[in-house]
């Protein structure tokens, strides 16, 4: 079955960085495209940052560009989200999110998700 | 961007009754080239991340039970749940994928 595992949330100061991975498991990883959602505490979902299923486009939403790399590594069917120059506001459950078997007809279908990682931007 | 607006912000209806949740896009979400309706949505209980229930706006996933369906066009749409079962409580969120992606606010269903 499908699993999407992510790691690397925590809790770190405005300016900071860090770094989110997501493991997959159960599918043909190198096949889809990938996503990166977000969650505030209490707040609806975001879209964050999406990648190609061969690492050629990626997409970011406005409120991260400049600031976000999202990135794969197909032999090790692993996602990435580096995050750099965290803000307050970055706060949120990350999950990453399988975009739909559609691939190009449907890009911004999310049919899986992993269980989310935290991130707290706090002085 | 597209603004996705749902209605009500929470819901409480008796077990077995229907729950009817709105949502409207502030554009049509529909791509003429394939005639399809680039919305979902989705079904998020406490502590769970997302999960797909329907998408083309009226196309349940599978393993999705029947009670849950979609409808509409353009830029207002429904999900309906025809009997409420308690395990049906949750927040459900609408999402619009023709373009740069954007979600409802969500809407809490809880048991009257």
């Amino acid at each position: 079955q499908v699993q999407l595992v992510e790691a690397g949330g925590g809790v770190v100061q405005p300016g900071g960085s860090l770094r989110l991975s997501c493991a997959a498991s159960g599918f043909t990883f190198s096949s889809y495209g990938m996503h990166w959602v977000r969650q505030a505490p209490g707040k609806g979902l975001e879209w964050v940052a999406f990648i190609r299923y061969d690492g050629t486009n990626k997409y970011y939403a406005d409120s991260v560009k400049g600031r976000f790399t999202i990135s794969r590594d197909n032999s090790k069917n692993t996602l990435y989200l580096q995050m750099n120059s965290l803000r307050a506001e970055d706060t949120a459950v990350y999950y990453c999110a399988r975009g739909s078997g559609f691939g190009d007809l449907a890009t911004y279908l999310f049919d899986y998700w992993g269980q989310g990682t935290l991130v707290s931007v706090s002085s | 961007d597209i603004v996705m607006t749902q209605s009500p912000d929470s819901l409480a209806v008796s077990l077995g009754e229907r729950a009817t949740i709105n949502c409207k896009s502030s554009q049509s979400v529909l791509y003429s080239s394939n005639n399809k309706t680039y919305l979902a949505w989705y079904q998020q209980k406490p502590g769970q991340p997302p999960k797909l229930l329907i998408y083309w706006a009226s196309t349940r996933e599978s393993g999705v039970p029947d009670r849950f369906s979609g409808s509409g066009s353009g830029t207002d749409f429904t999900l309906t749940i025809s009997s409420l079962q308690a395990e049906d409580v949750a927040v459900y969120s609408c999402q619009q994928y023709y373009s740069t992606p954007s979600f409802g606010q969500g809407t809490k269903l809880e048991i009257k």
